[in-house]
């Protein structure tokens, strides 16, 4: 089955800094990945995603990038501000069933300093 | 509250009880799901229903049986569970489209269960 492996599992920064958070997948047939922001005591919340047929994906300060071949992809956050301090999951999922098998990282604490 | 609603916020229970968890969505999703998230650990997918039918259990002990009686509620009953067990239990839904790509799963607020 599918495995999603995230690095740093920890993450500080200055305020104003970039993030960068990586994930490697092994299911070469997934094609869609979501990656969610759990804030303190909140539950995990969609902040981006991307499918297998981009390579890149941005919103804001955020984007996603996708290395289909190396079967990874990763978050950038640029100009980081306190308020991105919370815990990031990667996931992946592949298709068919008529359902959305995600299977997650297991995530990584980020912390913005002002 | 709209979207993913689960209750109780949180449990405690001893090891002899019998408790049920306990989501609606009000988003008109077709599939609906349980996660578990421990410290330190990735969130474990648990059950998938779609369409109301139960289409995966990850290896997940008989002492948590789901049941997902319409496709706005989803239930886990809990019996004789372990301390290990503890854990924040969230829910899920999504659409599926009829292509089969996957979309946005919406998580409700989970449920901070404690095994005494």
């Amino acid at each position: 089955g599918e495995n999603v492996e995230q690095h740093p599992s920890t993450l500080s920064v200055q305020e104003g800094d970039s993030a960068v958070i990586k994930c490697t997948y092994s299911d070469s047939a997934s094609n869609y990945f979501p990656w969610y922001k759990q804030e303190l005591g909140k539950r995990p919340q969609l902040i981006i995603d991307i499918r297998s047929n981009v390579g890149e994906k941005k919103d804001q300060r955020i984007a996603v990038t996708l290395n289909k071949t190396a079967k990874h992809f990763s978050l950038h956050i640029t100009e980081t501000q306190p308020e991105d301090s919370a815990v990031y999951f990667c996931a992946a999922s592949a298709p068919g069933g008529g359902y959305n098998k995600l299977i997650f990282g297991a995530g990584t604490r980020l912390a913005v300093h002002p | 509250e709209t979207g993913v609603t689960q209750t109780p916020r949180h449990l405690v229970m001893g090891m002899t009880n019998k408790k049920s968890l306990k989501c609606e969505q009000h988003l008109g999703h077709n599939a609906m799901y349980w996660y578990k998230q421990s410290a330190k650990k990735p969130l474990e997918l648990m059950f998938v229903y779609s369409l109301e039918e139960r289409v995966e259990n990850n290896s997940v002990p008989s002492r948590f049986s789901p049941e997902c009686p319409n496709s706005s509620h989803l239930f886990l009953h809990l019996h004789t569970l372990q301390p290990e067990d503890s854990a924040l239990y969230l829910c899920a839904s999504s659409q599926a489209p009829g292509g089969g790509g996957n979309t946005e799963a919406f998580f409700g607020q989970g449920t901070r269960l404690t095994v005494v």
